[in-house]
């Protein structure tokens, strides 16, 4: 059964600081790895998806790189804004339907 | 183009009761998909459509809970009757799956349940 998890649960940085943001799985048989973001009483938009067969994806200030066979990715937020403030979610693609979900990183980004 | 919608946005019912929720996909996307959260813990699969068949309902708590999507277009999900342990945030999403490339799902905003 494969479990998700993010470590830490919250992070308080300084704006202008980078930061990562962990997720790790226990089955290395995905199809594919999502991070989003959810912000307070919304829907969670999607970020970034890497691919099984990709290593990394970009898109702006945003890096998630995904290493299957140690069953972990990060996402890299460069230059943070307090606009970045909001819990960070990863999910794993699991048997090619279901995405399951790590608790989620709570960000807070101070000006 | 409009992201995947779901109604209503809150809802408060009574232990015993009936509630519906609806999901309205994304235009085009064949696949749609149901989760929920609980207090406390992490978002969790409910089920899986594709198209207006069920390829996977292995998430569904037990039989107070229907879904159905007939037609391929929107979905609802029943709950009938409510229990308090069914409160939490309801969501959808949707996909436009292509060949052996898995796509990314959309989510919609979520029914905030509450059961009384």
């Amino acid at each position: 059964k494969q479990e998700v998890t993010q470590i830490p649960a919250a992070l308080s940085v300084p704006e202008g600081e980078n930061l990562v943001l962990n997720c790790s799985f226990t089955d290395s048989a995905i199809y594919n790895l999502q991070w989003f973001r959810q912000d307070p009483g919304k829907g969670l938009t999607s970020l970034l998806l890497i691919q099984s067969s990709q290593r990394e994806q970009t898109s702006g200030r945003l890096n998630a790189s995904l290493d299957k066979s140690s069953g972990r990715s990060t996402l890299y937020i460069a230059a943070s804004q307090p606009g970045d403030s909001a819990t960070y979610l990863c999910a794993a693609r699991q048997g090619a339907q279901k995405l399951v979900f790590g608790q989620g990183t709570r960000l807070t980004i101070n000006p | 183009e409009a992201g995947v919608t779901q109604f209503p946005s809150h809802s408060v019912i009574e232990k015993g009761q009936t509630v519906t929720l609806r999901c309205d996909p994304i235009s085009g996307h064949d696949n749609l998909y149901w989760y929920r959260r609980v207090m406390g813990k992490e978002i969790k699969f409910l089920l899986h459509f594709v198209k207006e068949s069920k390829q996977d309902e292995s998430g569904m708590p037990n039989n107070r809970f229907l879904a159905e999507r007939t037609g391929g277009t929107y979905s609802t999900l029943k709950v009938q009757p409510a229990e308090l342990e069914d409160s939490g945030v309801y969501f959808c999403a949707s996909s436009q799956e292509s060949g052996l490339v898995f796509e990314t799902q959309y989510f919609g905003p979520g029914t905030r349940l509450l059961v009384l």
